[in-house]
């Protein structure tokens, strides 16, 4: 148990729709990253914040967005959903000084009919 | 800009044979490189880790050296076991918070 959480663990939803993704990163960790996962298991960096401020984006798409709350989880809102956004998508969090080493959630599937 | 590049799978082995999966990056500065694992329907956790030239991560069994000289982290198990299949990334940081994944690489282990 890494002790990052994520919710809902599976999602069935049809194009169109929009959904928002949950994580509550592990106590004390300032940054939360998201990933999506496809089927060919590549793992695409989507956008990272640190302490509730955006510190990176990777290949996010206009449709997706993100946010940081103060008490630190982070959500990850999916809209106009096509089929090619199914995939898993991970959130991880990291400790301000621990170089690189993240700490991934168990993902949310998400699939659209 | 920064990349890792890692052999493609499926790597197919039988169980006891030895392991081994490439790794080579490119970066600027002094990367910390990462072998991190992910077993069916888990997410990624992190084996193993590296913070400077010829340091050795170890975990389990598994054995990583960064050499600098050859801008490579190649993974090395002497005796796989059938738990061993999964996928394993190599992954780089070059300070900050940003982490670059390879592609990962599937591992079965055959009974």
């Amino acid at each position: 148990d890494s002790g990052v959480t994520q919710t809902p663990k599976h999602l069935i939803t049809a194009t169109g729709q929009r959904v928002t993704l949950r994580c509550s990163p592990r106590s004390g960790d300032l940054s939360v990253y998201w990933y999506q996962q496809s089927l060919d298991q590549g793992l695409q960096f989507l956008i990272q914040y640190y302490n509730g401020e955006e510190r990176a984006k990777g290949n996010i798409l206009e449709r997706f967005s993100a946010q940081q709350f103060p008490d630190l989880h982070s959500e990850l809102n999916l809209s106009s959903l096509e089929l090619g956004d199914s995939a898993l998508y991970f959130c991880a969090s990291s400790v301000e000084g621990e170089r690189g080493e993240q700490f991934f959630g168990p993902g949310t599937r998400l699939t659209v009919l | 800009g920064d990349s890792v590049t890692q052999m493609e799978g499926p790597v197919t082995l039988s169980e006891e044979a030895f392991l081994t999966i490439n790794c080579t990056y490119t970066a600027t500065g002094y990367p910390s490189l990462f072998w991190y694992v992910q077993y069916p329907g888990e997410g990624l956790q992190l084996l193993l880790k590296a913070t400077k030239a010829d340091d050795k991560g170890s975990n389990k069994g598994f054995e990583a050296t960064y050499r600098k000289e050859t801008t490579s982290f190649h993974l090395e198990k002497g005796s796989v076991q059938v738990s061993d299949s999964a996928v394993y990334f190599c992954a780089l940081s070059t300070g900050g918070f940003k982490t670059i994944f390879g592609a990962g690489t599937r591992l079965f282990v055959k009974a």
